[in-house]
């Protein structure tokens, strides 16, 4: 199985921050990667998908990038409404697996 | 819209079986790859099950192969997940969410997600 790591686990940041999670896969994904934020209480939301492809809506303060193990999730100026959990997920081979998560707090 | 809506959670003693269904709309439900992810409250997320557009295919976690079913019900845009021998850790909100792929590369995620069922294995 692909073992995804994410990190930090948690973070802590003020409105109007760039903030980067980074995803490490255990080997070589290529860009089977995806992004998803969650809210309290919520279903995960796609954010990234293919490692740098935006989903429609998705507000552009939003990037990715990597391919093979390394990736990172980036937000260039943070919102209130960021304030979540984001997890990364390969897609590469089955079985399909997520990172641990990154809870992202208000400062 | 697009709206998948899960139902069948509840409270379960181990060993027994519950029955989920996942009812969408606002798409071509037979077109799509379907899948369950669950999520222990609190926790991370886990994938549990993948089916072919037209049943053909299942793919399932080692933790609930054998014991859990995936199937689907193209006439009634419904997606199914049959739980048996259910236990302790199988506690968590089962969420269903349609799978997407690119034909090449193979680029494929979870979008839309339905709002999640709660299951409960407890004595």
């Amino acid at each position: 199985d692909i073992q995804m790591t994410q990190s930090p686990s948690s973070l802590s940041a003020s409105v109007g921050d760039r903030v980067t999670i980074t995803c490490r896969a255990s080997q070589s994904i290529s860009r089977y990667l995806n992004w998803y934020q969650q809210k309290p209480g919520k279903a995960p939301k796609l954010l990234i998908y293919a490692a740098s492809s935006f989903q429609s809506g998705v507000p552009s303060r939003f990037s990715g990038s990597g391919s093979g193990t390394d990736f990172t999730l980036t937000i260039s100026s943070l919102q209130p409404e960021d304030f979540a959990t984001y997890y990364c997920q390969q897609s590469y081979s089955i079985p399909i697996t997520f990172g641990q998560g990154t809870r992202l707090e208000i400062k | 819209e697009v709206q998948l809506v899960e139902s069948g959670g509840g409270l379960v003693q181990p060993g027994g079986s519950l029955r989920l269904s996942c009812e969408v709309s606002g798409f071509t439900f037979s077109s799509y790859w379907m899948s369950w992810v669950r999520q222990v409250p609190g926790k991370g997320l886990e994938w549990v099950a993948h089916i072919k557009q037209d049943g053909s295919e299942k793919y399932y976690v080692d933790s609930v192969k054998g014991r859990f079913t995936i199937s689907r019900d193209n006439a009634k845009n419904s997606l199914y997940l049959q739980m048996n021998r259910l236990r302790a850790e199988d506690t968590a909100v089962y969420y269903c969410a349609r799978r997407d792929i690119v034909v090449l590369p193979a680029y494929n995620w979870f979008d839309p997600w339905g709002q999640g069922t709660l299951v409960t294995v407890s004595s």
